[in-house]
């Protein structure tokens, strides 16, 4: 199916074992993001990549670990997890305009991961 | 940088009653504003966005926002809710970085 698409959609993990999310998207859209939302703080940005093998850090990068060597996949990892890693993930992609114009576009979202470190 | 200010955690109203949520937001540069929903156990769905051009933006679902620029805000209304509109809404703001700060959220729940 066309879109966006986040595996697992649940998970529980042990504190200090090693977890990835997956994302994969099919419009071929250049940028990616990986955002994690908690209760009273919206959504916030872990990392982002602009294209395949360039990645950068966002508002709360610490304890996660990006990737993407392929434009469609860009899988989360959280290293050693702990207990305030546990949230809702949610990946996202976008088309930026053409240059002269507007110089961002929409966000589309996959439907999320609910994650839970004991 | 960019940051958004929901003022509004939660909305309680009443079907086919009107429905206004607030957003603030700061930035030194010419921004994009965004208004996102989010229905329960669901990712983020575009309402409406304002990138330039006319202040007053319509959006899907009979939803509009008014940018104003003195003010620095990005009203959400809908002159008449359905039980279908009870959701979280988020506003969003972006630079030339494409990247999105998002608010808090404003939790609506519309009662019959």
């Amino acid at each position: 199916d066309a879109g966006i698409t986040q595996s697992p959609r649940y998970k529980i993990t042990e504190t200090g074992r090693q977890v990835t999310l997956m994302c994969h998207q099919t419009w071929s859209h250049s940028y990616m993001f990986w955002y994690r939302q908690d209760l009273g703080h919206g959504l916030r940005l872990i990392y982002y990549s602009a294209a395949a093998d360039i990645t950068d850090k966002g508002e709360v990068p610490d304890g996660y670990v990006v990737s993407r060597s392929k434009t469609e996949n860009f899988p989360l990892t959280l290293e050693s997890a702990t207990r305030s890693q546990t949230s809702v993930y949610f990946c996202a992609s976008s088309e930026p305009m053409p240059k002269g114009e507007s110089s961002t576009d929409t966000q589309y979202f996959g439907p999320g991961t609910r994650l839970t470190v004991l | 940088a960019q940051s958004v200010t929901q003022l509004d955690s939660q909305v309680p109203v009443f079907e086919e009653a009107p429905v206004e949520l607030r957003c603030n937001y700061s930035s030194s540069v010419s921004v994009y504003l965004f208004w996102y929903v989010q229905y329960p156990n669901q990712g983020l769905q575009l309402l409406l966005k304002y990138l330039s051009g006319s202040t007053l933006v319509k959006g899907i679902n009979g939803f509009e926002a008014e940018f104003n620029k003195s003010q620095t805000s990005f009203h959400l209304r809908k002159p008449s809710v359905h039980i279908s509109d009870t959701a979280e809404y988020f506003c969003a703001v972006s630079g030339i970085d494409y990247k999105l700060s998002f608010g808090a959220g404003t939790t609506v729940t519309v009662r019959a």
